[in-house]
């Protein structure tokens, strides 16, 4: 079946570093995504992994490891806006993203 | 760019009447569009994929004479909810992936900003 497991809560100060994990189990693959979604707001697209490796994009960063069936998203200096739901996505060719069900990060000053 | 809009973005209306919710992609053309509905403090769950000139391929438990899905262009897709009721109350999301461009992005999908529906 497909799976896609992360965090449901996580919690942080400002100007912490804080890591999202994710793993998943799908039957294809054809990259990671993460998506970041504010309360009542739609979903905006953050980052794509689709090879092993570090994809680094200012504040944020995000690892693949297609072995292991692990990514994670690194936010770093974190701020009061980058409270949000943040959600993991697998990628299958040809079809919709299977989407985890987001972890809440909730940052405090 | 990649940007996709909803019309409209609220909508209220009384239980028994139909409602379309219009997805369009305004700066590339959209191979394939996706909508989903959201419950308070739920995760995204797919309704439909949706292809242009063809019919939309509906989630197990979505009933299909229920939402209406029309995708009448590259860049245009539409929903209808017939005879709305209460329970269909809900965060309605169009997505769209791009045609052409670069292999990532074919499987990006690009999020609408959402339709709010109250049915009363």
């Amino acid at each position: 079946g497909q799976n896609i497991d992360q965090p449901t809560e996580m919690t942080a100060t400002e100007g912490a570093i804080v890591q999202i994990n994710c793993t998943y189990q799908t039957s294809g693959f054809n990259g990671l995504f993460w998506y970041q979604q504010h309360a009542g707001e739609a979903p905006t697209f953050l980052s794509y992994n689709v090879l092993d490796g570090l994809e680094e994009k200012g504040r944020f960063s995000s690892f693949l490891s297609r072995s292991k069936g692990y990514s994670y998203l690194l936010l770093k200096e974190l701020q009061m806006k980058d409270s949000a739901s943040y959600l993991c996505a697998v990628g299958q060719a040809g079809t919709a993203l299977i989407f985890g069900k987001g972890t809440t990060l909730s940052v405090s000053s | 760019g990649a940007v996709v809009s909803q019309h409209p973005s609220w909508v209220i209306c009384k239980s028994g009447t139909s409602v379309k919710i219009e997805c369009r992609s305004l700066d590339f053309q959209a191979t394939t569009m996706f909508w989903y509905r959201q419950f308070p403090k739920q995760s995204l769950m797919l309704m439909a994929t949706s292809n242009e000139g063809s019919k939309a391929t509906y989630e197990q438990g979505v009933e299909k004479d229920k939402f209406l899905i029309n995708h009448a262009s590259l860049t245009l897709s539409t929903l209808t909810v017939t005879s709305a009721h209460p329970e269909d109350s809900s965060f309605y999301i169009c997505s769209a992936r791009r045609a052409g461009g670069q292999s990532w992005d074919q499987e990006t999908q690009y999020f609408g900003p959402g339709t709010r529906l109250l049915v009363l």
